[in-house]
Order: C-alpha cells, then sequence, then structure tokens
C-alpha cells in the first residue's frame, strides 16, 4: 500500500484565490510527521510546513495552513490567497520512525495559478 | 551556512561507467538522505544514515552504494551505471532527535544522464 496518496495531479486556480491540495497517508506508528514540499521548476524543493501526530492544532505558516484530520488521515494544504509565483509541484511527506524514520513522498501535484 | 551542497550539478555517463556523487551539509545534522525523482514522479529513497558510521537500505537501494565516515558527508557510489539510473539526485539532512521533527534540507539536485 502507498504509505502517502496525492490525487490530484493537476491543478488549476484563479490568482488571490484559494486552493487545497489532498494528501492521504497510512501509517500504524502512533507516533509520525506530515510534511508539505514545493517544487518550483527550477528545481530545489523548498519546505513548506509541518504537522505532528500529536499536534492539536492545525499547522499554519504565513498563506499555508494544513488541514489535519488524523482519523480520516488526511493531511490536506490549504493555500489563501494564490499568487503566481505559487505555480510549482507540491509534494506530501511523511516521516515515519517505524521504518527508521525514513520519508515518504507522494507523486505530486501540479499548481498553475491563472492570472 | 551553505546547507547542502551537491556535486556535480549536471552529469552524463555511458553504459558501465561509474561514478560518485558529492552530498556535505554544515547544520551539524545527524540524519542524511539520498534521493531520486524519475520526470514527472515523487522522490524515491535510495539509502540513508543515521549517524557516522550508520547506513541502511531505503526503496530502491539497488546499483547504489554509500559511505557515511563522518557527520558532514555521504557520498553515492553508482556502479557500472545503467540507462534506468537516468534521474535526478536529491541528498538531504535532517536534525531528528526523541519527540522533535524538523523538515529535511534538500541540495540543489545532480541532474543525471546515463546513455
Amino acid at each position: 500500500a502507498q504509505k502517502i496518496t496525492q490525487t490530484q495531479p493537476g491543478m488549476f486556480v484563479q490568482e488571490k484565490e484559494a486552493v487545497t491540495l489532498d494528501c492521504t497517508y497510512d501509517t500504524s506508528d502512533p507516533s509520525y510527521g506530515l510534511f508539505w514540499y514545493k517544487q518550483p521548476s527550477s528545481g530545489e524543493m523548498i519546505f513548506l510546513i509541518y504537522q505532528g501526530s500529536y499536534d492539536q492544532q492545525n499547522a499554519t505558516e504565513g498563506r499555508y495552513s494544513l488541514n489535519f484530520q488524523k482519523a480520516r488521515k488526511s493531511a490536506n494544504l490549504v493555500i489563501s490567497a494564490s499568487q503566481l509565483g505559487d505555480s510549482a509541484m507540491y509534494f506530501c511527506a511523511m516521516r515515519e520512525p517505524n521504518t527508521g524514520n525514513q520519508f515518504y513522498f507522494g507523486t505530486g501535484t501540479s499548481l498553475t495559478v491563472i492570472p | 551556512n551553505a546547507g547542502v551542497t551537491q556535486t556535480p550539478k549536471f552529469r552524463i555517463l555511458k553504459i558501465g561507467q561509474s561514478m560518485t556523487l558529492q552530498c556535505t551539509q554544515d547544520m551539524n545534522h545527524n540524519y542524511m538522505y539520498w534521493y531520486r525523482q524519475d520526470p514527472g514522479m515523487g522522490l524515491k529513497l535510495i539509502y540513508y544514515s543515521v549517524g557516522a558510521g550508520i547506513t541502511d537500505k531505503g526503496e530502491v537501494p539497488n546499483g547504489y552504494n554509500v559511505s557515511r565516515s563522518t557527520t558532514e558527508d555521504f557520498p553515492l557510489r553508482l556502479e557500472l551505471a545503467a540507462p534506468s539510473q537516468t534521474s535526478v539526485y536529491f541528498c538531504a539532512s535532517s536534525f531528528l532527535e526523541t519527540g522533535t521533527s524538523y523538515e529535511q534540507y534538500f541540495g540543489p539536485g545532480t541532474r543525471l544522464t546515463v546513455t
């Protein structure tokens, strides 16, 4: 089974609108970490936001927020007030202590912001 | 701090040749990782290390070797290069200790073509 599933290969959003990128995960480890990374066309991986499995509140970082629904095993990224510079690939990842703190990445979602 | 540095940025290899991808981090991180990213795909873990002298296989280790003689360096060795190893290779590092989880810091990547 896939550890991280991103079911939206591509998404479009109008500039200044909000967009939600979906991510579901699979683990039996009670302690895990969830991450979102952005990969622009230049290729570098940029860390956006982190959510710990024991964190009571949803993580927020500027225009990024993580909608963490533990019972549903989902960790959706919400980008508010989209900007043209948000056009990129977005990857959801999970750190799993039971497997030696390996990180597992989803296949990514390509986001295009339309002016 | 330079963060995570990788060399070379680009390389073309002939089938059967060998090479070493260099990775260095100056953040005193205990964990280091090597990933490959095939076109349009997410990252797959090749090898990782939890500290100097300790390495372990990830999801796709065949055809690769690593060593970790120091905290800073984590080279990836390709022996007998094959076309299937054409990919972008990312090195990453992270600091992990009990009760915390920090994001991975990524190098800029090495684009490798095997022909």
